[in-house]
Order: C-alpha cells, then structure tokens, then sequence
C-alpha cells in the first residue's frame, strides 16, 4: 500500500516563501503530484513530478528525490488566495490504466496580512 | 470550455433512502474516478473505470455501487445512505499517459 505524511498546517505572511514537505511510502511509484484545495471546492493540479528534480510553474515549484521518497512544494510570493489545503499524492502501481492518486492528509496554508 | 459536471452540487436524503450522484464529462478522457472526502480529511478512493473496465476498491462498503454508461457519463449510487456516508463525493477523470487527474466541483451529500 502507499502512505504519506505532510504536516497538517502551516502559517506564513503575504508575499513570503513556504515549503510544505511530503515524504512517503509506496509498494509502486509513478509519480509525486500536489493538489491545491479551497474550502468548499474541488482538488486542483498544481505540480507533477515524475523524474528526480525541480519542477517550476510560475510561483510554484515542486521538487522531487526518488532516492529519500521525499517531495515538497515551494510557493513563493504568497498571496491570501494561496490560502488552503495542499495535498500531496502518489500514483499508484502500473496496473492497467490505474494510476490512482493516493492523497496525502493535506497541509492547511494559512497567508495572514 | 471542457470540464468535468457533477450533479447536484448538494444532496439531502434521509437515512436508509437511496441516492445517485452524476458525473458528467466533456474531456473525453477514458478513465473516471470516484472520491469520497469527509471533513479536513483526504479524498480517499472508492472505485474507478477504465474505459468500461470497472475497478473497486478493496474498502469500499458494499453499499456503494457506480455505472458508466458511456464514456461521458457515470453514476454513483448508495443504496441504503448512513450517517457516516455524509460525506463530499469528487468525480474525476484522467487521459491518455498523464497522471493528472481533473476534479468536478463535488456533490455534498447529507443525510438526515
């Protein structure tokens, strides 16, 4: 099975930098994905890493080590509308077409003024 | 623009009652996941097609059951709703060799 740790919340000012850790376990890996998650709305893409390194979109980056089954997110900037949960997840095993996500238990990102 | 529909956004049933959520999707994609996630938990994986392949988790209550009629469509039913199935339900859908997964809004499910 796969699971996940991220820490539950995380409070940062405007226009900060904030890093939201992601380590996990998995008995198959594809991919690191993380999802941003407005109260009352659906998951939203943010990231995919599928190779070891940097990923960079925008104010966003993620970054992935195969090696430590470890990931993060970087938001930079930080606006109040970054304010919201963030959860990391896991591809699933390879098993025809499956690619199930397996979600972390979500950072709560509270920007104050 | 496309996207993927779920309808309707709230649902009140009472215990006991049976109750579908719909999920519609203009993406074509040929693969379409149910979620359900409760409150400040993750969405946890209930079942998922692959085209008309259906997959059901190994933790999904028995209660639960979904249909797809096409590639567009695809219901989830409850036949028999308890409190503890209060819950938001998420469709999504995934194409081609991407791992990304497209959210509809969720139906917030209550039931009385």
């Amino acid at each position: 099975g796969q699971s996940l740790e991220q820490p539950s919340e995380v409070t940062a000012v405007e226009g900060a930098i904030v890093q939201i850790n992601c380590t996990y376990q998995t008995s198959g890996f594809y991919g690191l994905s993380w999802y941003q998650q407005h109260d009352g709305g659906a998951p939203t893409f943010l990231s995919y890493n599928g190779l070891d390194g940097l990923e960079e979109t925008g104010r966003f980056s993620s970054f992935l080590s195969r090696s430590d089954s470890y990931g993060y997110l970087l938001l930079q900037e930080l606006q109040m509308k970054d304010s919201a949960s963030y959860f990391c997840a896991v591809t699933g095993p390879l098993d025809t077409g499956r690619r199930a996500l397996t979600f972390g238990s979500g950072t709560r990102l509270q920007v104050q003024p | 623009d496309a996207m993927v529909i779920q309808n309707p956004r709230y649902q009140v049933t009472q215990f006991g009652k049976p109750v579908t959520l719909s999920c519609s999707q203009t993406l074509n994609h040929n693969v379409m996941y149910w979620y359900q996630q409760k409150s400040s938990q993750a969405p946890k994986l209930l079942f998922h097609y692959y085209d008309k392949d259906f997959n059901n988790e190994a933790d999904t209550p028995d209660n639960f059951q979904s249909r797809r009629p096409n590639t567009s469509f695809c219901f989830l039913d409850i036949r028999s709703p308890g409190l503890g199935d209060a819950a938001m339900y998420l469709c999504a859908t995934r194409g081609g060799v991407s791992d990304t997964q497209y959210f509809g809004p969720g139906t917030r499910l209550t039931v009385l």
